[in-house]
């Protein structure tokens, strides 16, 4: 079975604080993923990686980073929270178009 | 401008009949297609797909159809069950753009006891 981590369920950080989410998956997957879910909205991808130490914007980069060191982990850094990044973001990992998604960080940014 | 629609944001379905979520497409360029389930509080789970050389794909309870002249999938769940309470999502591909999704907004299916 795929599995795909995420380090924190649920997370609240202070306006202007940095902020790390990190996901890991165990299935040696090329491409990972950082997706954004609010409701009525589906979800929004952030950034997206196909290999190792690349990275390319999705739809909604603004405010975001992301980092991918390893294969197995991609890191998606919010450089200044603000409360309009409040939202529940998700990772996903895939071999082709099928992805696997992480549980989750449910992020308040107050 | 939304490529993937799904029209209806709920639906209500009495239990042990048959639940149809649609989805709608505008690029002609999508080749590949999935349906998504969300629980809250979790990540979604991959369901059923479809390509584009077909137009049916089965799985148990789960129907998929394609009709491409139409830009039109449509999920079927047959007989539906209190678990399949969900949103579902639809997505898209084009095989040769390295295999990115493109979403819909989701329809959350309400299964009545």
């Amino acid at each position: 079975d795929v599995k795909v981590t995420q380090s924190s369920r649920y997370l609240v950080k202070r306006t202007g604080e940095k902020v790390f989410l990190e996901c890991v998956q165990d299935m040696d997957h090329e491409n990972m993923f950082w997706y954004r879910q609010d409701p009525g909205l589906g979800l929004r991808l952030i950034y997206f990686s196909y290999d190792v130490k690349m990275k390319e914007k999705g739809d909604i980069p603004e405010g975001y980073s992301v980092s991918r060191e390893k294969k197995e982990r991609f890191s998606l850094i919010l450089e200044s929270a603000s409360t309009n990044q409040t939202s529940m973001y998700l990772c996903a990992s895939s071999p082709l178009a099928e992805q696997y998604f992480g549980p989750g960080t449910r992020l308040t940014v107050t | 401008d939304q490529q993937v629609k799904q029209n209806s944001p709920s639906l209500s379905v009495q239990e042990g009949r048959i639940s149809i979520l649609n989805c709608d497409y505008t690029n002609s360029m999508f080749d590949y297609f999935l349906w998504y389930k969300k629980y809250p509080a979790e990540g979604p789970t991959f369901l059923i797909s479809i390509s584009s050389i077909k137009d049916k794909n089965e799985d148990g309870r789960f129907t998929v159809f394609l009709n491409k002249s139409a830009k039109h999938l449509s999920l079927h769940i047959v007989p539906s069950q209190p678990g399949d309470s969900a949103v579902y999502f639809c997505a898209a591909a084009n095989m040769d753009s390295n295999y990115q999704l493109i979403w819909g907004a989701g329809t959350k299916l309400i299964i009545k006891p």
